[in-house]
């Protein structure tokens, strides 16, 4: 079965500081990925997405980057964090062999906050 | 106007209630429509999908899309404590790659 993990679980990071959130998938191969940012009561805005490696598309322009070295591993990156990029960071997967609704599958997140 | 709206809430009501969860959308390319939820600190999980118009059901749990009205609905019937979570709603048009997220629904069952 597939399976996809994140980590950090949380992280508390001062303003200016360097992030690395990292996202692994196991038990598929070829997966799309995705990175998305949930605000309180503001739903899940995408952020990233890739249909390869080294392939990244991104839907809002802001200070973060994502990048997948390997099949089944996304990272998102900042050089340095801004207050307004507190929130909880989701990554999902799909399969683009699957059905035609493609159904995402969400990690577990990480809760970031921005001090 | 946001591309989907979904009413915050938060909604609280008695174990065994109907309850009616709804969203609304401006982009008639929207075809496939999804009801996602999500525990406190977890991520969403899909619940229900549905393809263009009509009436899906599983279980207690029933999504009815109206494309001519541009609005979806989950119901549960015979909630349970269990239910209490955030209800999602996306949806998206063929490329899944561009699914769009309603912002959720705080739900509390309360025995």
């Amino acid at each position: 079965s597939q399976t996809i993990h994140q980590w950090p679980a949380t992280l508390v990071q001062p303003v200016g500081s360097p992030l690395s959130l990292e996202c692994t998938v196991e038990g598929t191969s070829n997966p799309n990925l995705y990175w998305y940012r949930q605000a309180a009561g503001r739903g899940l805005q995408l952020l990233f997405y890739s249909v390869g490696i080294g392939q990244i598309s991104s839907e809002v322009p802001q200070n973060l980057s994502a990048s997948r070295p390997q099949d089944r591993q996304f990272i998102l990156s900042s050089k340095k964090l801004l207050l307004s990029d507190s929130g909880f960071y989701l990554c999902a997967w799909s399969d683009p062999r699957g059905r035609a609704y493609n159904e995402q599958f969400f990690g577990p997140g990480t809760r970031l906050t921005v001090l | 106007q946001k591309e989907v709206e979904q009413d915050p809430g938060p909604l609280s009501v008695p174990e065994g209630a109907i309850v009616s969860l709804n969203c609304t959308y401006s982009n008639s390319a929207f075809q496939y429509f999804m009801w996602y939820r999500q525990y406190s600190r977890k991520g969403p999980e899909l619940l229900m999908y549905t393809y263009s118009s009509g009436n899906k059901e599983d279980g207690r749990f029933t999504a009815q899309v109206d494309k001519s009205s541009k609005y979806i609905s989950l119901f549960i019937r015979d909630s349970q404590p269990s239910d209490s979570a955030t209800y999602l709603c996306a949806m998206s048009a063929y490329n899944n790659n561009d699914m769009r997220f309603g912002a959720g629904t705080r739900l509390t069952v309360k025995p």
